[in-house]
C-alpha cells in the first residue's frame, strides 16, 4: 500500500526555538497533504491543509505563523513550528491522498513527537 | 459541521470476547466512513471503510456497516485476541475534505 513517512520521528527542543517536520509520500503524488495535531490519550485534531504550490488552508484557532506550512513539491509537506514553547508538545501527524486514485483512501505518516523543554 | 461520536474507553475483554465499539455521526450530504486503528508507538492504520449507505467493510475479522438510517457504523468482531489492543477510531469524510475523527476507543484485551 501506500507508504507516508515523516521525520524527524521524534524531537526536543529548548524554548524559542524553530522545528521543522517533513512529510513525504513514498510511491505517490499528493495534491493535498493534511496536518493533525494528536494530544495524549486524545483524538487527531485538525490544523490545516496543505495544497501543492498554493497556501495552506489553517483551522479555526491554529496560528498560521506560528505553525507555518510548505508544499513545494506532490511528495513533500513541511510543518515548521515556530518559536515553539512547551504547550506545543504533542504528536504531529500528516496524511495525504494519492492524486492518482480515488480520493477516498488518506494515508497516514507514523507522527512526530515534539517535546519542548 | 460534520462531527463523529464513539464510545468511551478504555473497553477492557478477554481474549476471544466478542467486541463492538459504537459509532455514531453528524454530516451534511453522504460521508464516507472509517474505523482506523493506532497500534502502541504506531501511526494510524486504516482497518476498514465503507462508502455508502449499507455497505459493509470488513478486514481482519473486523466489521462495521454504513447505517444510514441510524446514522451508524458500528465496529464488531466476534473474537478478540490480545494483538488487537489499541486504540480505534471512527471518522468521516465527506467530499475531498479532511478526516473528522471521533475521540477514539482505547481496547485492551486480556489472555
Amino acid at each position: 500500500g501506500a507508504v507516508v513517512s515523516q521525520h524527524p520521528s521524534r524531537v526536543i527542543c529548548k524554548s524559542g526555538t524553530s522545528v521543522k517536520i517533513e512529510c513525504r509520500s513514498l510511491d505517490f503524488q499528493a495534491t493535498t497533504m493534511f496536518w493533525y495535531r494528536q494530544f495524549p490519550k486524545q483524538s487527531l485534531m485538525l490544523m490545516a491543509t496543505s495544497n501543492e504550490g498554493s497556501k495552506a488552508t489553517y483551522e479555526q484557532g491554529v496560528e498560521k505563523d506560528k505553525f507555518l506550512i510548505n508544499h513545494a513539491s506532490l511528495t513533500l509537506s513541511t510543518l515548521t513550528v515556530t518559536s515553539a514553547h512547551p504547550e506545543d508538545s504533542s504528536f504531529y501527524i500528516c496524511s495525504a491522498t494519492d492524486s492518482g486514485g480515488a480520493q477516498e483512501t488518506q494515508y497516514f505518516g507514523p507522527g512526530t513527537r515534539l517535546l519542548v523543554l | 459541521g460534520d462531527s463523529v461520536t464513539q464510545m468511551e474507553g478504555p473497553v477492557t475483554l478477554s481474549e476471544e470476547a466478542f467486541l463492538t465499539i459504537n459509532c455514531t455521526y453528524t454530516a451534511t450530504g453522504y460521508p464516507s466512513l472509517f474505523w482506523y486503528v493506532q497500534y502502541p508507538g504506531e501511526g494510524l492504520q486504516l482497518l476498514l471503510k465503507a462508502t455508502k449507505a449499507d455497505d459493509k467493510g470488513s478486514n481482519k475479522g473486523f466489521e462495521a456497516t454504513y447505517r444510514k438510517e441510524t446514522t451508524s457504523f458500528h465496529l464488531e468482531k466476534g473474537s478478540v485476541q490480545v494483538s488487537d489492543s489499541a486504540v480505534y477510531f471512527c471518522a468521516l469524510r465527506a467530499g475531498r475534505r479532511a478526516l473528522t475523527f471521533g475521540s477514539g476507543t482505547r481496547l485492551q484485551v486480556q489472555p
